[in-house]
């Protein structure tokens, strides 16, 4: 069954380090979703690419966060430097034009990052 | 701007009780998909299911079962003769329906405690 990865599971890092994501949509998806989720709330919005191009990042803290799909297919969320608030589960997901519509957004089990 | 409220924070229920999950959204747009999903402690949110603006006809699928209500902007969702495995966290999610990709607006979600 086809499924969005994503690495590492877990991630810790000490304050003020620099530290980055990685996500392989489900093949053929044009769509690819980062979501920040702190824990105990549900999950925020930070980028969508369409393809290789940012639909929207109106959401990504733009002065230490950045992110990439360079080929439109895998993708890297990067923190640099990562703060203490940073620490949440970063979650990927992927979705494809079928139809004449939008396919749901299938999720990654996501990156657990704790800044200490 | 888009919002969803759900306003129990966590539902505790013994085994084989039925269980209400309340979503209450806010939307300008006349057309929009809303959703349910399931979040087990592993991480990953799993599609439940994917409604319609237009289409208020209740679903029933196996033990799950939603009631979409336009007028009082509702999507609520029931788990009948609950079970162990029914134990995670549930999320209510809106978007727009458009070209754009399904961006979510999540719910802060709800825990659901299914005791044997």
């Amino acid at each position: 069954e086809a499924e969005v990865a994503q690495s590492p599971r877990y991630k810790i890092t000490e304050k003020s380090q620099a530290v980055a994501f990685w996500c392989d949509p489900i093949s053929g998806h044009a769509t690819l979703y980062w979501y920040r989720q702190i824990l105990g709330q549900g999950p925020e919005l930070l980028v969508q690419f369409q393809d290789e191009s940012v639909v929207d990042d109106s959401q990504l803290p733009k002065d230490r966060f950045s992110a990439e799909r360079l080929k439109g297919v895998d993708s890297t969320l990067k923190i640099q430097p990562a703060e203490l608030g940073d620490s949440a589960m970063y979650l990927c997901a992927s979705s494809s034009w079928t139809g004449g519509r939008n396919t749901e957004a299938f999720f990654g089990q996501g990156t657990r990052l704790t800044v200490v | 701007a888009q919002k969803v409220t759900q306003a129990q924070t966590e539902i505790s229920v013994v085994e084989k009780e039925d269980v209400t999950l309340d979503c209450v959204y806010e939307t300008r747009d006349t057309t929009y998909y809303l959703f349910w999903y399931k979040q087990p402690p592993s991480g990953e949110l799993v599609f439940l299911i994917r409604r319609n603006s237009f289409d208020e006809q209740n679903e029933i699928s196996g033990r799950y079962s939603w009631n979409f209500q336009k007028s009082t902007s509702s999507f609520n969702f029931t788990i009948t003769a609950s079970q162990v495995v029914d134990s995670a966290v549930y999320f209510c999610a809106l978007s727009e329906a458009g070209a754009a990709g399904n961006k979510l607006t999540f719910g802060g979600g709800t825990r659901v405690l299914v005791k044997p």
